[in-house]
């Protein structure tokens, strides 16, 4: 959707690296949502970010929406192959329903 | 259930043949919802039930593509005359109420591809 950009698109790193994937949407955000999908199965439901400024963490993997409820981050400390997948963010424009991001591939190497 | 369930996990079908895929969704949620991931996409919105509601259908790519959902619980996505576009994973998701709340629980999808 070109209301919600997801970067990178992919991303390679080692084992132990931090990491960030970014979400930025056109429009304010009421909520966004992140997933991780592996391959054949559907979406794991991450963290749902909904004040401006929130920030929140799960084990090693910690969360963030701006102030201006426009942008997310998402940030992966010390990597580990589990991480692997593919990360979507998910975003609440108060239509009812979520419009994702065209995701980022996530590839974590020993 | 546990959790949103699809079926067929796959399914390979002839251009031109009509192809119904279902979605059954946690016992009490309101809110259906179907996805479609295309290789390398994200995922693109379809149609949203809500209750008893006029369903949302304004993310069909075109007439050949329809959803019912019978007495409030499982939901039939079904579409005619299959191009080769069409292949995708379908992906069906259900939430509590109206409203996003936590989000939602997604079911594993169906593989379509379309010969």
């Amino acid at each position: 959707s070109q209301e919600l950009e997801q970067s990178p698109q992919s991303l390679i790193v080692q084992e132990g690296k931090n990491l960030t994937i970014n979400c930025t949407s056109s429009k304010t955000l009421y909520g966004l949502y992140w997933y991780k999908q592996k391959y054949g199965e559907g979406l794991i439901f991450l963290m749902m970010l909904q004040k401006g400024g929130e920030e929140k963490s799960h084990e090693k993997i910690t969360a963030k929406l701006d102030e201006k409820k426009q942008q997310s981050s998402l940030h992966i400390t010390a990597s580990q192959p589990s991480h692997a997948g593919i990360y979507l963010c998910g975003a609440d424009l108060n239509t009812d329903k979520l419009i994702f991001g065209t995701g980022t591939r996530l590839q974590v190497f020993p | 259930g546990a959790g949103v369930s699809q079926s067929p996990s796959n399914k390979v079908t002839e251009k031109g043949k009509d192809v119904e895929l279902r979605c059954d969704p946690i016992s009490g949620h309101t809110a259906l919802y179907w996805y479609r991931q295309s290789l390398g996409q994200g995922l693109e919105f379809l149609i949203y039930f809500q209750g008893n509601s006029a369903p949302d259908k304004s993310g069909l790519p075109s007439d050949r593509f329809s959803a019912e959902r019978t007495g409030g619980s499982v939901s039939t996505l079904t579409i005619q005359r299959t191009q080769q576009e069409d292949s995708a994973v379908y992906l069906c998701a259900s939430s509590p109420r109206a409203g996003l709340g936590r989000g939602y629980t997604f079911g594993s999808g169906t593989r379509l591809t379309v010969v």
